[in-house]
């Protein structure tokens, strides 16, 4: 049974903090995809990396394949970055979700 | 592009009725996703298509839930009966290619069966 892990379940941070979500698998992937799911229930797809590492503004998302490890990073957070963050594996035609990290950035 | 269209946005039904819920993807995409998003459970995919054709339905619950999608430009999610534990937020989504290159989400369809 495949099994993606996150971490921490739960984080706090002030504005401007750096911020890591961590997310584990444990079955081959074909990619691993973050997705972030607004307070209001929206979810917008933010990468999809199979290697290396992704930046978009202030995200930044790397995948280390050996270790089956993926980070997401948040550079100067801000209030507006306070969402659930989930990481999914997709081995190509099976899917897994972690179970979502909910980020809280204080003023 | 209007995105993924979900409807309706809401729906309140009681116990044993029939619900239908709808997709229309994004113009050129070729897989469509439908989720179900519960406290209890998080995020489960229920099944996709690509190119129409329905490639895993393993995440369906139940016989009562069904997906169709006769062309590529809408899918239904049909629960027949539907319970109270059917009661989530569904989802769709599409994407190119299986996912592998992200995908866009429909706001969601908000079901509570009484």
């Amino acid at each position: 049974k495949n099994e993606v892990e996150q971490s921490p379940q739960n984080l706090t941070a002030q504005e401007g903090e750096f911020i890591t979500i961590n997310c584990s698998y444990s079955v081959g992937i074909s990619a691993l995809h973050w997705l972030q799911q607004h307070p209001g229930g929206g979810i917008v797809s933010l990468f999809m990396l199979s290697s290396g590492k992704k930046k978009h503004g202030r995200l930044i998302a790397t995948i280390n394949i050996q270790e089956k490890h993926s980070s997401l990073h948040i550079t100067a957070s801000h209030p507006r970055d306070s969402a659930v963050y989930i990481c999914e594996e997709n081995t190509g035609n099976q899917f897994y979700f972690g179970t979502g990290t909910s980020l809280t950035v204080i003023p | 592009d209007a995105g993924v269209i979900q409807s309706p946005r809401h729906e309140v039904t009681e116990m044993g009725q029939e619900v239908t819920l709808r997709c229309k993807p994004i113009s050129g995409h070729n897989s469509l996703f439908w989720y179900r998003q519960t406290m209890m459970r998080g995020l489960e995919l229920l099944i996709y298509f690509n190119n129409n054709v329905p490639i895993d339905d393993s995440g369906m619950p139940e016989d009562r839930f069904s997906a169709k999608m006769p062309n590529a430009s809408f899918s239904t999610l049909k629960i027949q009966p539907s319970e109270p534990r059917d009661s989530a937020v569904y989802f769709c989504a599409s994407s190119l290619g299986s996912g592998l290159y992200g995908y866009t989400f429909g706001s969601g369809t908000r079901l509570t069966v009484v």
